[in-house]
């Protein structure tokens, strides 16, 4: 049974810190790997996608991927309370199955 | 289309009843899927369509739940003989293709459909 893992949080960050969310995943021949956001009451939407070991930034976000460690994570900077979301990790793995984390709920306080 | 689109965006209906949700995927997207979302719960996959390749019906939760795609576009997902259990949102995706190519395997959602059964 293919799967990915996330704590489901909450996770409380302050304003202005660095949100990090990570999620692991149990496929070692995954290629692709996406971080969604989803609002509560809304569908989700791609952050970001990774496909190669290391550090893709983008904006305030950053993805980071160790295949060795079979883990993706994603950092958030200057965390802003309109990234209070649940943040999804996908992951597609052989077969072209994707798999779904069920997502951590990321709180930031003011 | 621009996105991908879904209707109903809500739906009440009794137990026992047939319901029918549609999904319109972006123009030229070869690979749908279908979820399912419980009120603070994750991702239920529940199928997925890839060009004209047989379907992976692998998560549909029962046979009173079916879908198809006509022409490799529109979709539509059958619940039967609705049951209070059913109520969720549906969710509708699509992608350009399901394979491992970079980017082309991003997926775009519908706003969902909310069922609720009485």
């Amino acid at each position: 049974q293919k799967e990915v893992e996330q704590n489901s949080g909450p996770l409380s960050v302050p304003e202005g810190a660095i949100a990090s969310l990570n999620c692991t995943y149990s496929d070692r021949g995954s290629q692709s790997f996406f971080w969604y956001r989803q609002y509560s009451g809304k569908s989700p939407e791609l952050i970001m996608s990774i496909y190669s070991n290391g550090d893709k930034e983008d904006g305030r976000f950053t993805a980071q991927l160790n295949k060795a460690s079979q883990y993706v994570s994603l950092l958030i900077r200057d965390s802003q309370p309109s990234d209070s979301a649940t943040y999804l990790c996908a992951v597609i793995g052989n077969n072209y199955q994707l798999i779904w984390g069920a997502g951590t709920k990321l709180i930031i306080k003011p | 289309g621009a996105g991908v689109s879904q209707s109903p965006s809500n739906k009440v209906t009794e137990k026992g009843k047939d319901v029918e949700l549609r999904c319109d995927p972006i123009s030229g997207h070869t690979a749908l899927y279908w979820y399912r979302q419980s009120l603070g719960q994750g991702l239920e996959f529940l199928i997925y369509f890839q060009g004209n390749s047989a379907p992976d019906k692998s998560g549909l939760p029962s046979d009173r739940f079916s879908a198809e795609r006509t022409g490799g576009s529109v979709s539509t997902l059958t619940i039967q003989r609705t049951q209070q259990e059913d109520s969720a949102v549906y969710l509708c995706a699509s992608s350009l293709t399901s394979n491992r190519a970079s980017g082309a395997n991003v997926l775009t959602f519908g706003a969902g459909s909310r069922l609720t059964v009485l």
